[in-house]
């Protein structure tokens, strides 16, 4: 059982194309994390979201906490954009800072 | 720059052998973790630590030990590598109590191949 679920898992693009990535949990949270990882690299935090939309740059994210559901949109797509893109969702526990992470969308934005 | 920084990036071990991954981040954070990342499975979870002297398990903490004898170091070793180890593991660090407002800090992560 996943409490955290992405889709889609790949996704290859046209520059210049509006991407999004969705996420889906099943855990009661308050708010809700956007990953980066590029290719060889390490793993960046975009956004944390506990309500509404946020945006930075050409990334926007929004959640419905009522709905339990998360997206992740990229507008006007780059080659640079390439990279996973992971949600995650914090867990109940009491103990440690603590996430339930999606296993990640592959991103690929083709010149 | 402030951040996390893991040694070494790349590793291959031999069935058997023994190493030590180090984890050393710069932000005062009370809390560290040890991830794995594995294809299709997404991070798990190896151990945590709350606080400098203390560390917990997490999922998948079988085959490994940490410590956390300084607050800003977190060691990870294998005492006997095995094949089932080869992954990619992430070091991240945060502040207490306060992932709904604040995010992590990873790091760059270490390749690790047992042959």
């Amino acid at each position: 059982k996943n409490e955290v679920e992405q889709s889609p898992q790949n996704l290859t693009a046209q520059e210049g194309e509006f991407i999004t990535i969705n996420c889906s949990y099943s855990v009661g949270i308050s708010a809700l994390h956007w990953l980066q990882q590029h290719p060889g690299g390490g793993i960046v935090s975009l956004f944390m979201l506990s309500s509404g939309k946020k945006k930075h740059g050409r990334l926007i994210a929004t959640i419905n906490i009522q709905e339990k559901h998360s997206s992740l949109h990229i507008t006007a797509s780059h080659p640079r954009d390439s990279a996973v893109y992971i949600c995650a969702a914090p867990t109940p526990s009491n103990t440690g800072n603590q996430f339930y992470f999606g296993t990640g969308t592959s991103l690929t934005v083709i010149p | 720059n402030a951040g996390v920084t893991q040694t070494p990036k790349f590793r291959v071990l031999k069935t058997g052998q023994s190493m030590t991954l180090l984890c050393a981040q710069d932000m005062n954070h009370e809390y560290m973790y040890w991830y794995r990342q594995d294809p299709g499975m997404g991070l798990r979870l190896i151990h945590y630590s709350v606080g400098e002297g203390t560390t917990a398990k997490g999922e998948v903490p079988d085959g490994y030990n940490v410590s956390r004898l300084k607050k800003q170091n977190f060691l990870l070793g294998l005492e006997s590598a095995a094949p089932s180890q080869t992954s990619v593991y992430f070091c991240a660090s945060s502040y207490p109590a306060d992932r709904s407002r604040r995010g992590y800090t990873f790091g760059s992560g270490t390749r690790l191949t047992v042959v």
